[in-house]
């Protein structure tokens, strides 16, 4: 059974730019979460997907944004970075089987804005 | 008002004995989950109990089980018998609701060492 994977391992981008995280979910999961941790933080919801579309957000601004695939894949992509969205990216999947819904996280992405 | 607070910003715990990591929740829903889950530097989030609201015993799975008090709403977790891979930071969070696209909310952590 595969993990929850996410690539790249660590991005340094500068001020104004946009990136795009890739998330690959753990195999039978059709649930998508995108957590950003800051250093010395915990983990604080962005949204989720599920069947392709957004089923929830947390307080993040429209500049961020994602997109979820057939293979329940996903992408987080951040316009216009700014210093303070420096933070570990983590993705997370989950099976919704109706069940206590547990997070299978991967292991993040370090993205550092310059 | 913050859902989930952990008062601990770092605990040392010498190898062999227990441990206890504080944990308080804030809600107002009467359905929802509590989750513990440890963080190592390699940075993956690794789950480690769940305790549900209606839940009448504490949780427990291996070396964790869950102090769930209900009318303090506090989630401790503690583990017995501490081991060096034991060191990490662990996380409580919420879920609130039945709804499963809802999110999760974490606490700020506490970073365990296990000294031996």
């Amino acid at each position: 059974e595969t993990g929850v994977t996410q690539s790249p391992t660590h991005l340094i981008k500068t001020r104004g730019q946009q990136v795009t995280l890739r998330c690959s979910s753990q195999s039978g999961h059709n649930t998508v979460s995108w957590y950003q941790q800051a250093l010395g933080q915990g983990p604080q919801f962005i949204f989720q997907y599920y069947r392709e579309e957004e089923n929830g957000r947390g307080n993040f601004p429209p500049r961020f944004s994602g997109l979820q695939f057939p293979n329940y894949s996903s992408e987080l992509n951040v316009n216009a970075l700014e210093l303070d969205d420096s933070a570990l990216y983590l993705c997370a999947s989950s099976p919704r089987t109706g069940g206590v819904e547990k997070l299978f996280f991967g292991s993040g992405t370090q993205l550092s804005v310059l | 008002a913050q859902k989930i607070t952990q008062t601990q910003p770092g605990m040392f715990v010498q190898e062999k004995e227990a441990v206890t990591l504080d944990c308080t929740y804030d809600t107002s829903d009467q359905s929802y989950g509590l989750f513990w889950y440890k963080q190592p530097s390699s940075g993956e989030m690794i789950f480690l109990i769940y305790q549900g609201s209606y839940d009448e015993q504490n949780a427990t799975e291996g070396r964790y089980s869950l102090n769930f008090q209900k009318a303090r709403k506090s989630a401790n977790l503690v583990i017995s018998a501490s081991q060096l891979g034991d060191s990490a930071m662990y996380f409580c969070a919420m879920r609130e609701g039945l709804d499963t696209g809802n999110q999760f909310y974490f606490g700020t952590g506490t970073s365990l060492t296990v000294i031996p």
